[in-house]
């Protein structure tokens, strides 16, 4: 059971690049989440799926998009990445939307 | 925008004593929050929730006070260990914002051998 996974764990970016934060659950859990994480500050949603097929956007929704693949996965897609979007990344899952959330390990992402 | 705030960013605490985390909210129609412990590098963990029809609740050498009157919560640590050290985030869950988690930005607990 490992929880919450993410890929990958570092990555750096040239401004304009895309890609795709991976996340997957094995808690058979409905809902997910994304969130950023920028110094001395608390984690800030991106985007949420309340449940496989759902996704809303959370509090910082703008140069991000997201697809819940299935029950499992969560992913985060950057389409053209900014200096603005360096950050660390966390994916979440809770078992409903009224439920403590479990976190990833995170990604770093640093955009040059 | 942020609807719960820590009242100091850092606190220094001597092992073996007990810490004191403070978490204020805005929001009286906040109805369920949570404590995380996120160590360096990795991931916020869960430590213990509380929902507000309670006013305390203890786990496994900590204790979450809810004060609704002032909307004002606190985690309590017993006998602080190394191992204690991290940053520690409260969190509130709003039914009237499709129960998304708000999060502050947290204290920074320093444990002093």
């Amino acid at each position: 059971n490992a929880g919450v996974t993410q890929t990958p764990k570092f990555q750096v970016l040239k401004t304009g690049q895309s890609m795709t934060l991976q996340c997957a659950q094995d808690m058979n859990h409905n809902s997910m989440y994304w969130y950023r994480q920028d110094p001395g500050m608390g984690l800030r949603l991106i985007y949420y799926s309340a449940s496989e097929g759902t996704t809303d956007k959370g509090e910082v929704p703008n140069g991000y998009n997201v697809s819940r693949l299935n029950k499992r996965e969560f992913s985060l897609r950057l389409e053209s990445a900014a200096p603005s979007q360096t950050s660390v990344y966390f994916c979440a899952s809770s078992a409903r939307a009224y439920n403590e959330q479990f976190f990833g390990p995170g990604t770093r992402l640093t955009v040059l | 925008g942020e609807s719960v705030g820590l009242h100091l960013p850092t606190l220094s605490v001597q092992e073996g004593d007990n810490s004191i985390i403070n978490c204020a909210y805005s929001n009286s129609a906040s109805d369920y929050f949570i404590w995380y412990k996120q160590e360096s590098g990795k991931g916020p963990q869960f430590i213990i929730d509380i929902r507000s029809n309670m006013d305390k609740r203890q786990g496994q050498r900590v204790t979450v006070l809810l004060n609704k009157t002032v909307k004002h919560l606190s985690l309590q640590i017993a006998a602080t260990q190394p191992g204690d050290s991290a940053v520690y985030f409260c969190a509130e869950i709003l039914p009237s914002n499709d129960y998304k988690l708000s999060f502050g930005a947290g204290t920074t607990v320093t444990v002093r051998a």
